[in-house]
């Protein structure tokens, strides 16, 4: 079956870096590619929508400023977290959209100290 | 934001009972996904429910569908220890990202 990859699994920064999460497709390609967030004992919420070749569709309440999405070729889509928080340590899970089907990677874990 | 809401939300049973989750959403779906995820872990898909079925059965796992109702249920029979995770309902209406319940932890005891 189709296979999402993220990279890193788990990273840890300090406060004020910035983050790069990587997300791809492996044997197919997304035109479309979804970012969630997770908090501990939370469920996922959709943070942007990462559209290949044109600018991201974020959800209400997250900032784009500090979200960066850049969804470089039909296999690549990339959250870049600036200037990062330690509210903003999460589980970070992105999908890619496959036909009708959506395909999940493993979830990069951010720690922010 | 969150489709909708999953009871209950927390659900702690003996191994060999049965585990009953449920989930209600809020708009018109075209499928509702049902997933596990074990802490810290990503997400295991289980099974999938189109909008014109009723239930469905993978293995030790039935779902039903009610869209007069906008309510779904996954039940799992005979759990294991290993089942010990937190479940999610998705639905899908076709347009864009899945939205997903508020989820159910589960804990079987052995």
């Amino acid at each position: 079956g189709a296979v999402v990859s993220q990279h890193p699994s788990w990273v840890i920064c300090k406060s004020g870096t910035s983050v790069k999460i990587e997300c791809r497709s492996l044997d197919f390609q997304a035109t479309t590619m979804f970012w969630y967030r997770q908090f501990p004992k939370q469920s996922l919420m959709l943070m942007a929508t990462s559209n290949e070749g044109s600018k991201a569709t974020y959800e209400q309440g997250v900032e784009k400023d500090k979200f960066l999405i850049n969804h470089a070729s039909l296999t690549l889509s990339t959250l870049t977290v600036t200037s990062a928080h330690p509210e903003d340590s999460s589980f970070y899970i992105c999908s890619a959209r496959g036909g009708t089907t959506q395909y999940f990677g493993p979830g990069t874990r951010l720690t922010v100290l | 934001s969150q489709q909708g809401e999953e009871d209950p939300q927390a659900l702690s049973i003996q191994e060999g009972e049965n585990a009953t989750m449920n989930c209600s959403y809020k708009t018109s779906i075209n499928n509702l996904q049902w997933y596990r995820q074990n802490s810290g872990r990503g997400l295991v898909h289980l099974i999938l429910i189109r909008s014109n079925e009723r239930e469905k059965h993978s293995g030790r796992l039935r779902v039903t569908l009610d869209t007069s109702k906008k309510s779904s249920s996954l039940l799992i029979t005979a759990s294991r220890a290993a089942d010990t995770a937190s479940y999610f309902c998705a639905t899908d209406t076709g347009r864009r990202a899945l939205t997903f319940g508020s989820g159910t932890r589960l804990q079987v005891q052995p």
